[in-house]
């Protein structure tokens, strides 16, 4: 079945640091990628996404490319903020998979800004 | 303005009790979606509905019960509470599209409830 691995962690970094969080995945067909972000207290908030080979999803300074090749879609930002502190997950969706009714989410990883 | 709402926010109830948490967005979309998060924040479906139509029930015990009265709401009841449903439950919503209503459409996400079984 479809799975998505993003890295363990908590990851605390200080203010304007490079980030990265890695994500790989295993899917059936050929799936749409995201990633989602939770802020303390909320629901979740899709932050980019990417739905073919090559495509690169941005937002607030955030990006990810689609690999096709190693199956990735690893978040990168290169000055994190305080307000950029939360919980950020990978998910797939894929439609030839027969999944394209729900995501299917990595475990989350907490990121921690400090001033 | 809020896009998708549930209620409680908060529930606290005891063991082998029956409860129901609401869900209503304000959206127009077609599909919507419950999801459970324990308390290492790990997220996994347990049932989406499309035009009032159970699409998934990802092996969720039959003491979850949907009910989706119209396309705007999808409620969730559970009978005989138990201490590992203990979770955060999201609501989420999205438009059905071409190629499935997630390929093309964000899923937009409720605030959640927090379910704490004694």
């Amino acid at each position: 079945g479809d799975s998505v691995t993003q890295m363990e962690g908590p990851v605390t970094l200080s203010e304007e640091a490079f980030l990265t969080i890695n994500c790989t995945y295993t899917a059936t067909g050929y799936p749409s990628l995201f990633w989602y972000v939770q802020y303390p207290g909320e629901g979740l908030q899709l932050l980019l996404k990417a739905t073919k080979a090559d495509d690169k999803g941005s937002n607030k300074g955030f990006e990810a490319t689609y690999r096709k090749e190693t199956t990735s879609f690893h978040l990168e930002k290169g000055s994190v903020q305080v307000s950029d502190s939360a919980v950020y997950f990978c998910a797939l969706s894929d439609p030839l998979g027969g999944s394209n009714y729900k995501l299917t989410f990595g475990k989350g990883t907490l990121l921690t800004v400090n001033p | 303005d809020t896009a998708v709402s549930q209620t409680p926010k908060y529930l606290v109830t005891q063991m082998g009790n029956d409860k129901s948490i609401k869900c209503e967005q304000n959206l127009g979309h077609d599909t919507m979606y419950w999801y459970k998060q324990d308390s290492k924040k790990f997220l996994k479906i347990m049932f989406s509905y499309n035009n009032k139509e159970l699409i998934i029930n990802e092996t969720v015990p039959n003491r979850f019960s949907p009910k989706s009265p119209d396309k705007a709401h999808l409620n969730l009841h559970i009978n005989s509470l138990e201490l590992g449903d203990s979770a955060v439950y999201f609501c989420a919503s999205s438009q059905e599209g071409q190629g499935g209503p997630i390929s093309n459409y964000e899923q937009y996400f409720g605030p959640g409830t927090r379910l704490t079984v004694t």
